[in-house]
């Protein structure tokens, strides 16, 4: 069953911890992304990757770390720079090599709550 | 800045009625173009893509493209309730990333 798992599904941070939320795909996608949401808003990009080994800053991306080491994931770690945790989590991926017919689809989301 | 903007409601429409929902884009370039629905704190996902200009139908919906207005838009007909939901544009061009649009919340009265 192909598709992107996201876990945990909420997850909960202490005053300066840093917590890493886990991105795994399996549709053989080349490229992935964060994005956060707050309630009643639109989605922001975080970071994102096209190819293994290799990220790019999104519009918001102070505050956030990520990795990709392997082309099946793409874990994010908020770190305790983010003062505004808060939110909706949401990975994506893409079938970056379609060309006009890259399509995004997304993962089930994270739920980050701060204690 | 690339911009993509949708009226973000709620728009209210009676069961069985069509349910018209729209985005302007900034970017005249844009190739790609892709409605997704997000249901109350879940995730969005894919209902329909479309690439060249005119209407494509898939099911209830129907995405209809105008490059040269730079205008999208969704139609939903027999609305049912199950569709009440946040709708989301994005519009991509080639090379480019993603660019989402703030939604339209929709409410599909019984």
């Amino acid at each position: 069953d192909g598709g992107i798992t996201q876990s945990p599904k909420y997850l909960f941070r202490k005053e300066g911890q840093n917590v890493t939320l886990s991105c795994e795909q399996n549709l053989n996608h080349d490229a992935m992304y964060w994005y956060r949401q707050d309630p009643g808003q639109g989605l922001r990009l975080i970071y994102y990757s096209q190819i293994v080994n290799d990220f790019q800053k999104g519009d918001i991306a102070e505050g956030y770390s990520v990795s990709r080491e392997k082309k099946e994931s793409f874990p994010l770690t908020v770190t305790s720079a983010q003062k505004n945790p808060t939110a909706f989590y949401l990975c994506a991926s893409s079938n970056y090599l379609a060309g006009i017919q890259e399509t995004q689809y997304f993962g089930p989301g994270t739920r980050l709550l701060v204690l | 800045q690339k911009e993509v903007e949708q009226n973000s409601g709620p728009l209210s429409v009676p069961e069985g009625a069509i349910a018209s929902l729209n985005c302007t884009y900034s970017d005249r370039g844009s190739q790609s173009f892709f409605w997704y629905r997000q249901y109350s704190g879940k995730s969005p996902e894919l209902i329909m893509s479309i690439y060249s200009n005119g209407d494509k139908e898939d099911g209830r919906f129907t995405a209809q493209l105008n490059k040269a207005s730079q205008y999208v838009s969704l139609l939903i007909r027999d609305s049912q309730p199950s569709d009440s939901a946040t709708y989301l544009c994005a519009v991509k061009n080639y090379g480019q990333n993603f660019v989402f649009g703030p939604g339209t919340r929709l409410s599909v009265l019984p």
